[in-house]
């Protein structure tokens, strides 16, 4: 069946380093979801993309982050610049709109 | 406050017991999708239930809207079956689905 590739599955970066986590949504989609997961914790939204906009944000998506799918092709979240509390797991998840959305298996992020 | 509230945190079983999960809701509803989130942190759907009562294997979902509520039945657990189950609340108007801090389940042989 269809669906959500997330590329790499793990990432190292040092501390205030940019990364770029890919997400590779289900091609005939159109709302677009990253949540994020520290370790043992909640899972937690942090943005829903559509339309080339941000439609509606969380308090953890910080002035550091941001989202972009440039002409269709990956759906990407980049931090700029990283902090250790940036260290999770990055899902990310595409939907058609009232269906149930598809998750990839998610990035590990280590920030160092 | 916390839109989805998943209870029990944690359970314990022994293997061929059955399992009820709830998770209830402060917000009107769009979705309710119920998840097996993997020890290496992989998320498996399982239902995707707005409302009423699915059935897969030995698994059964059943949404009440009006009393708010959303529950996950295991019959005849087995030790495959340990793990952490989330449940998402998706709003109105297509807004991203929230999660619950999920209910870690263990099954002993």
């Amino acid at each position: 069946g269809p669906k959500v590739l997330q590329i790499p599955s793990h990432q190292i970066i040092d501390m205030g380093q940019m990364v770029t986590l890919n997400c590779d949504p289900v091609s005939n989609h159109l709302y677009f979801y990253w949540y994020k997961q520290i370790l043992g914790q909640q899972m937690e939204f942090l943005v829903n993309f559509y339309n080339g906009k941000v439609m509606e944000k969380s308090k953890l998506f910080k002035d550091q982050f941001s989202v972009e799918r440039p002409d269709g092709s990956y759906f990407t979240l980049k931090i700029q610049p990283t902090a250790l509390e940036d260290s999770a797991v990055y899902f990310c998840a595409s939907s058609l709109g009232n269906q149930a959305p598809l998750f990839g298996e998610g990035t590990r992020l280590s920030v160092l | 406050g916390q839109q989805v509230q998943q209870s029990p945190a944690s359970l314990v079983l022994q293997e061929g017991e059955n399992a009820e999960l709830q998770c209830n809701f402060s917000t009107s509803l769009n979705s309710m999708q119920w998840f097996y989130q993997r020890p290496g942190g992989s998320l498996v759907s399982l239902f995707y239930n707005p409302s009423g009562t699915k059935h897969s294997g030995r698994l059964t979902s059943t949404t009440v809207i009006k009393e708010r509520r959303s529950s996950l039945h295991i019959s005849s657990s087995q030790t495959t079956d340990s793990g952490t189950y989330l449940c998402a609340l998706g709003g109105r108007n297509n807004n991203a689905p929230r999660f619950g801090a999920g209910t870690k389940l263990s099954v002993k042989p």
